[in-house]
């Protein structure tokens, strides 16, 4: 099957500019994740959707992020105006519904964001 | 932030050696798993764990966990250069696939 499908793979812009990330998940897969990733850290999550809903975003700085899911597939994350600190990897993840039980999360290659 | 802290922080051994780090997490959980993760790349699941389970094997893979303790262990048996990588584990919480991630161990595997 195909993987989770980034892009860009790295982006470089100034601090106060826009910048959006872009994630196509595993077809079939409902639930759709966005980490972020520091230099020596784990990911930590941003955003979680089921289809087309954000049924988690309470660590997403909502006054900068925002992310949409149109029709419950692929999955748009942008930050706006950038500041240095969202320096980091983004990183985005899949998963079939875990009904009962639980589904492991596939993740992207991610995508570098350096803010200069 | 982060849920579980890992042990060592970073780990050098020879290939054929085995490799053990530790996570210790701080709240209940349903299940624990882990993930490891090449340079550049995206993480791969590796293995889970339920909290009703002491130890669980997968290839080379064991891992143990010990819930009053709230800690776990990933033995990596005959490590292998290609096991050269971070390794992360994730704690589910509340159900539903919401993962919290630890800070990693970055394994270095020399031939």
């Amino acid at each position: 099957e195909a993987g989770v499908v980034q892009s860009p793979r790295y982006k470089i812009i100034e601090k106060k500019q826009p910048v959006a990330f872009w994630c196509n998940p595993i077809s079939g897969h409902n639930t759709l994740y966005w980490y972020r990733q520091n230099l020596g850290q784990g990911p930590e999550l941003l955003i979680r959707y089921e289809n087309e809903e954000a049924v988690d975003d309470s660590q997403l700085p909502k006054d900068r992020f925002s992310a949409e899911r149109l029709k419950g597939v692929d999955s748009t994350l942008k930050i706006q105006p950038a500041e240095l600190g969202d320096s980091a990897v983004y990183l985005c993840a899949s998963s079939a519904s875990p009904g009962t039980g639980y589904s492991p999360l596939h993740f992207g290659n991610g995508t570098r964001l350096t803010v200069t | 932030s982060q849920q579980g802290e890992e042990d060592p922080q970073a780990l050098s051994i020879q290939e054929g050696e085995n490799a053990t780090m530790n996570c210790s997490y701080k709240t209940s959980i349903n299940n624990l798993q882990w993930y490891r993760q090449n340079s550049g790349r995206g993480l791969v699941h590796l293995i889970l764990i339920r909290s009703n389970e002491r130890e669980k094997h997968s290839g080379r893979l064991r891992v143990t966990l010990d819930t009053s303790k709230k800690s776990s262990s990933l033995l990596i048996t005959a490590s292998r250069a290609a096991d050269t990588a971070s390794y992360f584990c994730a704690t589910d919480t509340g159900g539903g696939n919401k993962l919290t991630f630890g800070t990693g161990t970055q394994l270095k595997v020399e031939l």
